[in-house]
């Protein structure tokens, strides 16, 4: 399967805590995404690499979420201090164009 | 800031009867994607609209890009049991060609067998 991969699928959590997730894009796109999504509402940008390069981080995002794509290659999203409202479902995307491939996501559950 | 409406939230139709979703843009778009979500699903992507009044069939999928180009439809002929799942638009932020896209909240179609 070349899709895009991410892991783990379930995630739950204390409050305090810090979590990381992991992406694994499709080999030959450049771009890589994290959008994060709660129920009822479509995905919204965290988020965005263009290669090893970090362009664009959301005004939403609080310093306590970075992310990471060292090489180029795979992403880590890492979320320090874990709050309530974090419990979501973080979804990453890669892309060539502007057509968007989407993991099967980590659903976060923070107790 | 730029925002991207859908309605309705959620629609319950009957197999075999039409469903249709509209998108609104406060802002112009330079294009408009659509991306169903089956339950438990990830979003995946259907169609891509660039120009302005443009139509685009996909069997009984039919998508319309409005001359404005600030908004959108999806309709849906004769719906069946495999249409179930949420439907986003979504548009690129500003004139953005990054591939950062701002998405509708979705229509959730029901479709009773």
């Amino acid at each position: 399967d070349t899709g895009v991969s991410q892991n783990p699928r379930h995630k739950i959590t204390k409050r305090g805590q810090n979590v990381t997730f992991r992406c694994d894009p499709i080999s030959e796109h450049n771009r890589l995404y994290w959008y994060r999504q709660t129920l009822g509402q479509g995905p919204e940008f965290l988020t965005y690499f263009q290669n090893e390069a970090q362009l664009e981080k959301s005004r939403l995002l609080s310093d306590r979420f970075s992310a990471e794509r060292p090489k180029g290659s795979f992403s880590t999203l890492e979320i320090q201090r874990t709050e309530q409202g974090d419990s979501a479902m973080y979804l990453c995307a890669s892309s060539s164009g502007r057509k968007l491939f989407f993991g099967s996501g980590t659903q976060l559950s923070v107790l | 800031g730029q925002q991207v409406m859908q309605i309705p939230q959620y629609q319950h139709v009957q197999e075999g009867e039409d469903f249709t979703t509209y998108c609104n843009s406060s802002t112009t778009l330079s294009n408009i994607q659509w991306y169903k979500q089956r339950p438990g699903g990830h979003p995946v992507f259907l169609i891509q609209l660039v120009k302005s009044g443009e139509v685009k069939k996909q069997k009984r999928l039919t998508f319309q890009f409005g001359e404005a180009k600030k908004n959108s439809s999806l309709h849906i002929t004769a719906t069946q049991t495999t249409d179930v799942g949420t439907y986003f638009c979504a548009g690129p932020e500003g004139s953005s060609n990054t591939g950062k896209l701002i998405f509708g909240q979705g229509t959730t179609l029901q479709v009773k067998p």
